[in-house]
């Protein structure tokens, strides 16, 4: 079975400064990887996602996430975060073929200024 | 393009009643999934629809059930309510399954007392 865990549930981080979220995954088989973003009162919005080919992924709004097989990990990264980046950020896995996303319990980034 | 839609936003009931979810996809989307998001939690799987068939289904009892219409669109029903189910309850809707995109609504949140 296939399963998520995010390893910080809080991040607090200052304005400016980077950040990493750390992701870790299970799987047996070969998995896609994504992370979504929640704002306050908000639905799901995909930030990024992993299918195959290259390791490093840039997504929107200047997020970046690598996938490290050998550590079965997926972190996910920003050079310099904005006030705007305080949201709930949940990493997910789902397999070829397969119809289910395994959403880890999320971390919340608080940006301060 | 309008984007998922779900109503009603908030919806209070008690103990035993029965309550149903609506969920407007997004143009040109056969797929549709929902998810049950407790306070605090990671959004978990309940059920996906894909050309109005049920495709799969997370760890839910069978109180939990839906439907998809021909145009796509989608019900959540719930029977029997219990104080557990009070979570925000989110379909996210796509074309076709694993790889892709899921877009998802704001949610709607259920309220058991």
């Amino acid at each position: 079975a296939q399963s998520v865990t995010q390893l910080d549930s809080q991040v607090p981080v200052f304005e400016e400064a980077p950040v990493e979220l750390r992701c870790n995954y299970s799987s047996s088989v070969s998995v896609y990887l994504f992370w979504y973003v929640q704002y306050p009162n908000q639905g799901l919005q995909l930030l990024l996602k992993y299918l195959s080919g290259s390791t490093l992924v840039k997504g929107i709004n200047g997020f970046e996430a690598e996938f490290n097989k050998s550590q079965t990990s997926f972190h996910l990264r920003k050079p310099s975060v904005h006030i705007s980046d305080t949201a709930e950020y949940f990493c997910a896995v789902s397999d070829p073929g397969g119809f289910k996303t395994i959403f880890g319990a999320g971390t919340r980034l608080f940006v301060k200024a | 393009e309008t984007g998922v839609t779900q109503s009603p936003t908030h919806l209070i009931k008690t103990r035993g009643q029965q309550v149903t979810l609506r969920c407007s996809s997004q143009s040109g989307h056969n797929t549709v999934s929902w998810y049950q998001q407790a306070l605090g939690q990671g959004p978990q799987f309940i059920f996906q629809y894909y050309r109005e068939e049920e495709n799969g289904r997370g760890n839910f009892p069978p109180r939990f059930s839906g439907l998809q219409f021909p145009n796509y669109s989608s019900e959540l029903n719930v029977n029997a309510l219990e104080l557990d189910d009070s979570a925000l309850y989110l379909c996210a809707s796509s074309i076709g399954t694993g790889k892709e995109t899921q877009y998802f609504g704001p949610g709607t949140r259920l309220l058991v007392l």
